[in-house]
């Protein structure tokens, strides 16, 4: 079975603080994606990674991929209030399904 | 843009009664998704469909069943709602890009 353990999975930080959250798994992904979610919404996608070693910024937010596609990371940059929300890491296998980490919680108090 | 609609955001329901959550993309998309959310248990598939008539069992297809008649449309039917079936529920399309998946609202689903 295929897993994808996110850490940490609660976070609560200040705002303009840095923050890095971790998608550790011991299977290759062919590609791996981040998403959002606000309470009581569905999850929104942020950024598709495919290639190890790659590195996507979006404004405040970048995202990496581990050289082996095993793993990756989200890295926000001076967080602000509009950031809060569960970030969820998912890896897409070869067999077609998306596998989803348990999510982390980030808070961020003004 | 990409819009995914579900038919309800909350549903009340009881115990044994039929239960229909409707799903419905726009942009012709031939994946369709059905996922439940738990507080610690995160997003699990409960069934997927990759075309019209034809359907896939997820991690947790028991209790449930599906309909895809039509590409937009698919639908999530719970035979006789049981107290552990409250949840979220979120329906997700996709393309041609493999892993991109597109949400719905979700539905949240109580049953007493």
């Amino acid at each position: 079975t295929q897993l994808l353990e996110q850490s940490p999975q609660f976070l609560s930080i200040q705002e303009g603080e840095n923050l890095t959250v971790y998608c550790n798994s011991s299977s290759v992904f062919s590609s791996l994606q981040w998403y959002r979610q606000e309470p009581g919404e569905g999850p929104v996608l942020l950024v598709t990674v495919v290639t190890g070693g790659e590195v996507k910024k979006l404004k405040r937010l970048t995202f990496q991929f581990g050289d082996a596609r095993k793993d990756s990371s989200l890295h926000i940059t001076a967080a602000q209030t509009g950031d809060t929300g569960l970030y969820l890491c998912a890896g897409h296998n070869q067999g077609g399904k998306l596998i989803f980490g348990q999510g982390t919680e980030l808070s961020v108090k003004p | 843009d990409v819009k995914v609609t579900q038919s309800s955001r909350y549903l009340v329901k009881r115990t044994g009664e039929k239960v229909f959550l409707e799903c419905v993309q726009d942009m012709d998309h031939e994946n369709m998704f059905w996922y439940r959310q738990d507080p610690g248990l995160g997003l699990r598939l409960i069934y997927f469909s990759y075309d019209v008539k034809m359907k896939e069992k997820g991690d947790i297809p028991e209790g449930y069943s599906v309909s895809r008649e039509k590409k937009e449309r698919f639908s999530l039917i719970l035979e006789s709602a049981s107290t552990n079936q409250t949840s979220m529920y979120l329906c997700a399309s996709m393309g041609s890009r493999p892993g991109e998946q597109y949400f719905g609202p979700g539905t949240r689903l109580t049953v007493t």
